[in-house]
């Protein structure tokens, strides 16, 4: 069974700091891997999704990386702002039988002070 | 744009009573997602469809159940609800069977008394 975990479970930085964000997985047979935000009381948004095949995805500030042999991947944020204030939540598909289904770490909750 | 829609956004129930949360997608997707989301737990899957008349369960399906008449819809019903029950809900779509990106919806936050 596909374990996910999330370290920290909580980070606060002051502004302007660039900050990484991990995230592991226990079986590596995995097609891609998603990050997502979430705001308090709000639904999950789609950051970032990195194929198996890539090792590396970029949009605007933020960078993931993947590094399937060793069950890893990390979110880069450059220049952090209080807007990036928000949950950081990782997840991967299951072997290809599972579909598209998910399985998500807990999160790291990060907070970033003006 | 296409979005994703729940309602209703906040509901407060009895215990043993019947809830229904809608979820409405006009992606056009075919793959469609429960999870409930707790302290502790995180999001955890209860039910999905691949596509119309299919059903499925998840790691977290008893007491809940969902049903499929179209593309766009896919509500989920508590059939007698309990106090473990309360959680946010959330329900989700994906455009591809395999390792899909997937969208959210904004949740629905559930309070069985």
């Amino acid at each position: 069974k596909q374990e996910v975990t999330q370290i920290p479970a909580a980070l606060s930085v002051p502004e302007g700091e660039n900050l990484v964000l991990n995230c592991s997985f226990t079986d590596s047979a995995i097609y891609n891997l998603q990050w997502f935000r979430q705001d308090p009381g709000k639904g999950l948004t789609s950051l970032l999704l990195i194929q198996s095949s890539q090792r590396e995805q970029t949009s605007g500030r933020l960078n993931a990386s993947l590094d399937k042999s060793s069950g890893r991947s990390t979110l880069y944020i450059a220049a952090s702002q209080p807007g990036d204030s928000a949950t950081y939540l990782c997840a991967v598909p299951g072997p290809e039988t599972s579909g598209s289904r998910l399985t998500f770490g807990e999160g790291t909750q990060l907070t970033v002070n003006p | 744009d296409a979005e994703i829609t729940q309602s209703p956004r906040h509901k407060i129930t009895e215990t043993g009573r019947q809830v229904t949360l809608a979820c409405h997608q006009t992606w056009n997707h075919n793959n469609m997602f429960w999870y409930r989301q707790d302290l502790g737990h995180g999001l955890r899957l209860i039910h999905y469809s691949y596509g119309v008349h299919d059903t499925n369960k998840g790691e977290v399906s008893d007491g809940y159940s969902v049903s499929r008449s179209n593309t766009e819809d896919l509500p989920l019903t508590l059939e007698s609800a309990a106090s473990s029950q309360t959680s946010v809900y959330f329900c989700a779509s994906s455009d591809k069977f395999i390792a899909g990106e997937l969208f959210f919806g904004e949740g629905s936050r559930l309070t069985v008394l």
